[in-house]
């Protein structure tokens, strides 16, 4: 079964504010974590991601949160634009020998409301 | 310099016909990994594959599936006898290595099956 899933399947938020998405896992032993973007008809698109040796990580307008003690990591927008309405998903790297198998959660669908 | 190529972005097969899905990496990519999405579910992963190797196929059905990446050419997910419930967006996936903590998407290959 799934060893990654959201919180919420919808989140709406208003042009301008911050919107937070949250995540779950329940592999202890996964040590990278990746959070990606799917707009409608397209691949998945690479966001952000960080190291289970850090809780926090930033980029350009987004940055994620983990909280190793209750597996929970979560992706905060910043200044949410319409461009940002999409599916994201949390994933996580397995990190087995040889390759990488990325779990994908569920997916949280934002809209964001001009 | 392209991204990772899928073709035929839409593919209708009736049941029992065979499906074939093409996934080229990007330029320099070695791995690849093919994932499949049901309509408002995440992505699952199916299998992953080195040149000429399959590392893991833990993901993939007993039966009627299968995946090669050959030495040249492009991989390529094969699904036999398709039935109703092999109707799917199917997305793949590229790394540089093994070691590579980033895969690059394609924009999927949407399979129905009527």
């Amino acid at each position: 079964g799934e060893s990654v899933g959201l919180h919420l399947p919808t989140l709406s938020v208003q042009e301008g504010d911050n919107s937070i998405i949250n995540c779950a896992y329940s592999n202890s032993a996964s040590d990278y974590f990746i959070w990606y973007k799917q707009e409608s008809g397209k691949g998945p698109q690479f966001i952000i991601d960080i190291r289970s040796n850090m809780d926090k990580r930033q980029g350009q307008r987004v940055t994620v949160l983990l909280n190793k003690t209750v597996k929970h990591l979560s992706l905060q927008i910043a200044a949410t634009q319409p461009g940002d309405s999409a599916v994201y998903f949390c994933a996580e790297n397995m990190g087995n020998t040889g390759g990488f198998k990325t779990i994908f959660g569920a997916g949280t669908r934002l809209f964001v409301k001009a | 310099n392209a991204g990772v190529m899928q073709n035929p972005r839409h593919l209708v097969r009736r049941r029992g016909q065979e499906a074939r899905l093409r996934c080229s990496p990007m330029k320099g990519h070695s791995h690849v990994y093919w994932y499949r999405q049901l309509p408002e579910e995440g992505l699952k992963f199916m299998v992953y594959l080195q040149k000429e190797n399959i590392i893991d196929e833990s993901g993939m059905p007993k039966e009627r599936f299968s995946a090669e990446f050959p030495k040249e050419g492009p991989s390529i997910l094969r699904i036999q006898q398709v039935v109703r419930g092999d109707s799917a967006a199917y997305f793949c996936a590229s790394s540089l290595s093994e070691g590579s903590t980033e895969a690059f998407f394609g924009q999927g290959t949407r399979l129905t099956v009527v």
